[in-house]
């Protein structure tokens, strides 16, 4: 079965830091592969996406991620993060146009002061 | 991208109760989903609107406890029926403009509490 991982729950950095975001699907062919953030009581916004070409994609808010195929990753990364920044990233991959989004369990940022 | 309100924003109902949820997006859109957040979860897929017919539903999900309307490219509604504590979520509608993309972009969402 088609299958997103998110390795880390629950991720603590400091403001300033670099942060890296883990991604992990499981199928055979190279699917969409999206981020999504959710602050507290909101919807979703995407922040980046890859469909096929370059494989470092830039996304808002100063978030790039790069799709790695041997890896079937797709980690999400921002040199220096902002307290804003805090909130639920979400990991999502769809195999089709049209097609369901299957997502990741989520990973929680906190950001230290 | 589209912009995509959903009402209520909130909500809370006692169980065995019905609520409608609805989403309006302010363009034209090819399709349209629901989805679900259980506390602390992911998101899972519902349901897909389809316009002018009935809903696909995804493996777990039936009509009759999630019926499904779309009208037109731009509204649509789903209903969550006889309600019990474990329907307590957030309900999402995101839209696909497959003439303009492949992503999905999602509305504030719902957030349900069923008592």
């Amino acid at each position: 079965a088609q299958s997103v991982t998110q390795p880390d729950i629950h991720i603590t950095v400091s403001e300033g830091a670099s942060l890296e975001l883990r991604c992990n699907y499981s199928y055979g062919a190279t699917p969409y592969l999206f981020w999504y953030v959710q602050s507290p009581g909101q919807g979703l916004q995407l922040l980046l996406k890859y469909f096929s070409g370059d494989t470092l994609v830039q996304g808002i808010k100063g978030f790039e991620a790069e799709f790695k195929r041997s890896q079937s990753s797709f980690n999400l990364r921002k040199p220096s993060v902002h307290w804003s920044d805090a909130a639920e990233y979400f990991c999502a991959v769809g195999y089709n146009q049209g097609g369901k989004l299957i997502f990741g369990q989520g990973t929680e940022l906190s950001v230290k002061p | 991208s589209a912009v995509i309100s959903q009402k209520p924003s909130r909500d809370i109902c006692q169980r065995g109760t019905s609520l409608t949820i609805q989403c309006q997006v302010d363009s034209q859109v090819t399709m349209m989903f629901w989805y679900r957040q259980q506390p602390g979860q992911s998101l899972t897929l519902i349901a897909t609107a389809n316009q002018g017919s009935e809903a696909t539903y995804e493996s777990g999900f039936v009509i009759d406890k999630f019926p499904i309307s779309r009208p037109n490219l731009t509204f649509s509604t789903l209903t969550v029926s006889n309600m019990s504590p474990e329907d307590s979520s957030i309900y999402l509608c995101s839209v696909e403009d497959l003439e303009r993309g492949v992503e999905q972009y999602f509305g504030p969402g719902t957030r349900l509490t069923v008592t």
